[in-house]
C-alpha cells in the first residue's frame, strides 16, 4: 500500500515550452502533496506544499507564477513548469502525505527527470 | 551555514562491515529525524524515524540521535550489496505532514 506515482517518468523539451509533471496516490487519499526539487548530486529541496482545494505555499524563492501546482482532488496533484528553460532542467519529485496512514511518513513518487533543450 | 550537513561520501566498504552514516544539524527546533534511502534515479524510501535521542533498532539497521550534540547517526550491521545506495538524513520541526529538510546524502558503496 501507499504507493505514489509520477508521470512522465522523464521528458525533453524545448526551451520556452510548458510541461506537466502529474503526482497520485494509487490507494490512499493525500491531504498534503509535496514538490521537491532534486539536482545532481545534491539534496532534495521542497519547492511548494498543496493541500486539496487550496492554494500550493511556495518556499522562499519559488517562483509560483513559473511553478504552477494544482492539487484539484485528494489523489491528484500536478506541477507545470510554465516557459522552461536549461537551468529547469533537473529531477522533481513529489510526496503525498496519508494523515490517516499507519505511519507518520510522506510517500514519495519514482520522480520526473525534466531536460530542457 | 546550511541547517542539515551531511559527508556526501562517496564511502566504499567490504560487504559484512559495519557502516556508519551522520549528520549534525544546526536548529534545534527539530523534533523529527529520519533516514532515507535513494537509489539513482529514484525517489527516496524511509528506513526509520524517531522522535527522541537515543537509539532504535529495526533489523539490521540502528538509528541514533543525540539532540544535545544536535547529532544523528545510521549505523548499518552486516552490510549486503544491496544496501548500495545514497543514504539520506532528514528532519523536521514536528511531523513528515510538514516541511522536510534533507541533508545532501551520502553514497554508499558494499564490495562484494
Amino acid at each position: 500500500g501507499a504507493v505514489v506515482s509520477q508521470h512522465p517518468s522523464r521528458v525533453i523539451c524545448k526551451s520556452g515550452t510548458s510541461v506537466k509533471i502529474e503526482c497520485r496516490s494509487l490507494d490512499f487519499q493525500a491531504t498534503t502533496m509535496f514538490w521537491y526539487r532534486q539536482f545532481p548530486k545534491q539534496s532534495l529541496m521542497l519547492m511548494a506544499t498543496s493541500n486539496e482545494g487550496s492554494k500550493a505555499t511556495y518556499e522562499q524563492g519559488v517562483e509560483k507564477d513559473k511553478f504552477l501546482i494544482n492539487h484539484a482532488s485528494l489523489t491528484l496533484s500536478t506541477l507545470t513548469v510554465t516557459s522552461a528553460h536549461p537551468e529547469d532542467s533537473s529531477f522533481y519529485i513529489c510526496s503525498a502525505y496519508w494523515d490517516a496512514g499507519p505511519k507518520d511518513e510522506q510517500y514519495f513518487g519514482p520522480g520526473t527527470r525534466l531536460t530542457v533543450t | 551555514q546550511k541547517e542539515v550537513e551531511q559527508d556526501p561520501g562517496p564511502l566504499s566498504v567490504p560487504e559484512g562491515a559495519i557502516v556508519s552514516l551522520n549528520c549534525t544539524y544546526s536548529n534545534s527546533a527539530f523534533q523529527y529525524f529520519m533516514w532515507y534511502r535513494q537509489y539513482s534515479r529514484k525517489g527516496p524510501e524511509l528506513l526509520m524515524y524517531t522522535y527522541s535521542s537515543g537509539n532504535k533498532e529495526d533489523g539490521r539497521f540502528t538509528a541514533q540521535v543525540d539532540k544535545s550534540s544536535k547529532y544523528i547517526s545510521l549505523f548499518i550491521r552486516d552490510s549486503q550489496p544491496s544496501d548500495s545506495a545514497t543514504y539520506l538524513c532528514a528532519m523536521s520541526w514536528y511531523s513528515s505532514a510538514s516541511k522536510i529538510i534533507f541533508g545532501s546524502g551520502t553514497r554508499l558503496s558494499i564490495r562484494p
